[in-house]
């Protein structure tokens, strides 16, 4: 089945700054990612997803980026605001498949 | 409108006990979800209800039951839990079969006695 690589775990940036969350996937026929935010406490919240025939996509401060050659996308957060502090998941899907394979997470914190 | 409801919010049981979980959706989805999330971990897919038929069970022990009234109901009944079944349980719904958009309700927080 496909497996998520999500790097870093934590990444902590200055407000303002930008934050860049890498995920790498194993199984070339996936062609869809969604990226989710999980502030503490709360239900994973879809922010942004990509599908494979699109190379990016952006929705005003957060963009995500495909590469399909090297099997990687990425969620770019510009202008961080200490609400963007949360765990974001990125994960994929094949066609005609239910399952959303996750990665692992990565906390993000946003230092005021 | 991309809410999933879900009741209660906080549920304790002990181990003998029998009790349900429920989710709720309006948004004329055909697929629903139930994931458990244990913290600081992602999602864990248990099942799958595509057109309300079971489509995926991901080998869930039998103490978990899922049932799918009609299509805007989903329900989790749990029996005979361990300890370590307590988590976030999480109710998802999509579009259609995959891959489609996944919303999630707020899930229900599960501590077993």
């Amino acid at each position: 089945g496909e497996n998520v690589e999500q790097h870093p775990s934590t990444l902590s940036v200055q407000e303002g700054d930008s934050a860049v969350i890498k995920c790498t996937y194993s199984d070339s026929a996936s062609n869809y990612f969604p990226w989710y935010k999980q502030e503490l406490g709360k239900r994973p919240q879809l922010i942004i997803d990509i599908r494979s025939n699109v190379g990016e996509k952006k929705d005003q401060r957060i963009a995500v980026t495909l590469n399909k050659t090297a099997k990687h996308f990425s969620l770019h957060i510009t202008e961080t605001q200490p609400e963007d502090s949360a765990v974001y998941f990125c994960a994929a899907s094949t066609r005609g498949n239910n399952r959303l394979a996750f990665g692992k997470g990565n906390q993000v914190v946003v230092i005021p | 409108d991309t809410e999933v409801t879900q009741t209660p919010k906080h549920l304790v049981m002990g181990m003998t006990n029998k009790k349900s979980l429920k989710c709720e959706q309006h948004m004329g989805h055909r697929a629903m979800y139930w994931y458990k999330q244990k913290a600081k971990k992602p999602p864990e897919l248990m099942f799958v209800y595509s057109y309300e038929k079971l489509s995926i069970n991901e080998s869930v022990p039998s103490r978990f039951s899922p049932e799918c009234p009609n299509s805007s109901l989903l329900n989790l009944h749990l029996h005979a839990l361990q300890p370590e079944d307590s988590a976030l349980y999480l109710c998802a719904s999509s579009q259609d079969s995959g891959p489609w958009e996944q919303y999630f309700g707020p899930g229900t927080r599960l501590t077993v006695t």
